[in-house]
């Protein structure tokens, strides 16, 4: 079965310092695997995706996360954080199942960017 | 381009009552989806339409809660009668195809006293 593991509840960093959100997954085959974000009062917003190819990804606001394989992660970073990154990530993984695909979401860290 | 808009926003019932939350995707998305998120924990996967069929719905807890998708356009999900678990943020999304991104609506929260 599909699982999705976020293991820190909340990650705090320094404005300017670089930041790594963890998300480990477990899938059947090939993941398709998403970061989003949610800011206060809002729905979630995609900011990245790996399918294939490149194990470093980018994508929206500086963001970037790396596919390891052999460790099962995709880790969220950014080389220099901004307070304005505080907000509710969720790591997601798709797999293709019985039901067809779905995507199944992780517990959600609060980054939290101190000025 | 609209984007996901879900009603209500947030809901107070009490225990026993009928709710039922609607969801309008984005034009053309074929796909929709229903998630619901309790107390801080994961956004857990409800079920998943792809136009006006239940493609998927492993994730629906019991059979107090139904979800249509009459015509393929707006969904509604309708929760009858309500129990204390229920509360949380039910979220609904939506997608051109069922690998892609997901686009997501404000939430509707659920409050159940």
């Amino acid at each position: 079965a599909q699982s999705v593991a976020q293991p820190e509840d909340q990650v705090n960093v320094a404005e300017g310092n670089p930041l790594t959100v963890k998300c480990t997954y477990s899938v059947s085959g090939n993941p398709y695997l998403f970061w989003y974000v949610q800011y206060p009062n809002r729905g979630l917003q995609f900011l990245l995706k790996y399918i294939t190819g490149d194990n470093l990804v980018k994508g929206s606001y500086g963001f970037e996360a790396e596919f390891n394989k052999s460790q099962t992660s995709f880790h969220l970073k950014k080389p220099s954080a901004l307070v304005s990154d505080s907000a509710l990530y969720f790591c997601a993984v798709s797999d293709f199942g019985t039901g067809g695909f779905k995507t199944i979401f992780g517990a959600g860290t609060r980054l939290f960017v101190k000025a | 381009e609209a984007g996901v808009t879900q009603f209500p926003s947030h809901s107070v019932i009490e225990k026993g009552q009928t709710v039922t939350l609607r969801c309008d995707p984005i034009s053309g998305h074929d796909n929709l989806y229903w998630y619901r998120r309790v107390m801080g924990k994961e956004i857990k996967f409800l079920l998943h339409f792809v136009k006006e069929s239940k493609q998927d719905e492993s994730g629906m807890p019991n059979n107090r809660f139904l979800a249509e998708r009459t015509g393929g356009t707006y969904s509604t999900l309708k929760v009858q009668p309500a129990e204390l678990e229920d509360s949380g943020v039910y979220f609904c999304a939506s997608s051109q195809v069922s690998t892609g991104e997901l686009f997501f609506g404000e939430g509707s929260r659920l409050t159940v006293l």
